[in-house]
């Protein structure tokens, strides 16, 4: 069974501190994803990466792929407020991609 | 140009009730998901449906829940004699392509979020 582990679970970091969370899969994959949710909203796209050594930025947010490693990092720089948000990684089962496989979860709290 | 609708936003149903929770995809995806999402948790699988066809129950209880998508109308998450533990928001994402085409990409709807009493 497919298992997608995210650390930390919560992070809280001061306003323009830089910081990784990371995310480990445990079978072969080639597509991770990177979803931003905010309290009782849905899921927001981030990144979608699709092979080994992607690596994708968008604004404060950088997001890389080591599909060898089985394992993918989002990356902040600078932390700002609006940050604050659960963010979430999926992947792939790569025998059948009918399915996203979510993993834990890493609430976020960004403070001045 | 409208995403992923869903509806109710919010449903409460006491123990013993039907929970009916509705699904419009994005105008062209024929492709729907359904997740659920407990509360501090990741979102889990349940279906995957096309137009008419169930593609992959994996992941619905078996008992209670079902799941339809008609040639006409939106597609539907029914939970019969609904229990504390279907408390959840239930997220629908679409897609145009089967296995979700190049990127796989997801979107999602605003979710239905169940309280049972």
């Amino acid at each position: 069974e497919l298992k997608v582990e995210q650390n930390p679970l919560f992070l809280s970091m001061q306003e323009g501190k830089n910081y990784t969370i990371y995310c480990n899969y445990s079978t072969t994959s080639d597509r991770l994803y990177w979803y931003r949710q905010d309290p009782g909203k849905s899921l927001e796209s981030l990144f979608v990466l699709l092979s080994n050594g992607a690596v994708k930025q968008e604004g404060r947010l950088m997001a890389s792929l080591d599909t060898k490693a089985r394992l993918s990092t989002l990356h902040i720089t600078a932390a700002v407020h609006d940050l604050s948000a659960t963010y979430f990684c999926a992947v792939d089962l790569q025998e059948n991609t009918d399915k996203l496989i979510f993993g834990t979860g890493t609430r976020l709290q960004v403070f001045p | 140009n409208a995403g992923v609708m869903q509806n109710p936003r919010h449903l409460v149903r006491r123990r013993g009730q039907e929970a009916r929770l509705r699904c419009s995809p994005m105008k062209g995806h024929s492709h729907v998901y359904w997740y659920r999402q407990l509360p501090e948790e990741g979102l889990k699988f349940m279906v995957y449906l096309q137009k008419e066809n169930i593609i992959d129950e994996s992941g619905m209880p078996k008992e209670r829940f079902s799941a339809e998508f008609p040639k006409e109308g939106p597609s539907i998450l029914r939970i019969q004699q609904v229990v504390r533990g279907d408390s959840a928001a239930y997220f629908c994402a679409s897609s145009p392509f089967r296995n979700r085409g190049n990127t796989g990409e997801l979107f999602f709807g605003e979710g239905s979020r169940l309280t049972v009493l």
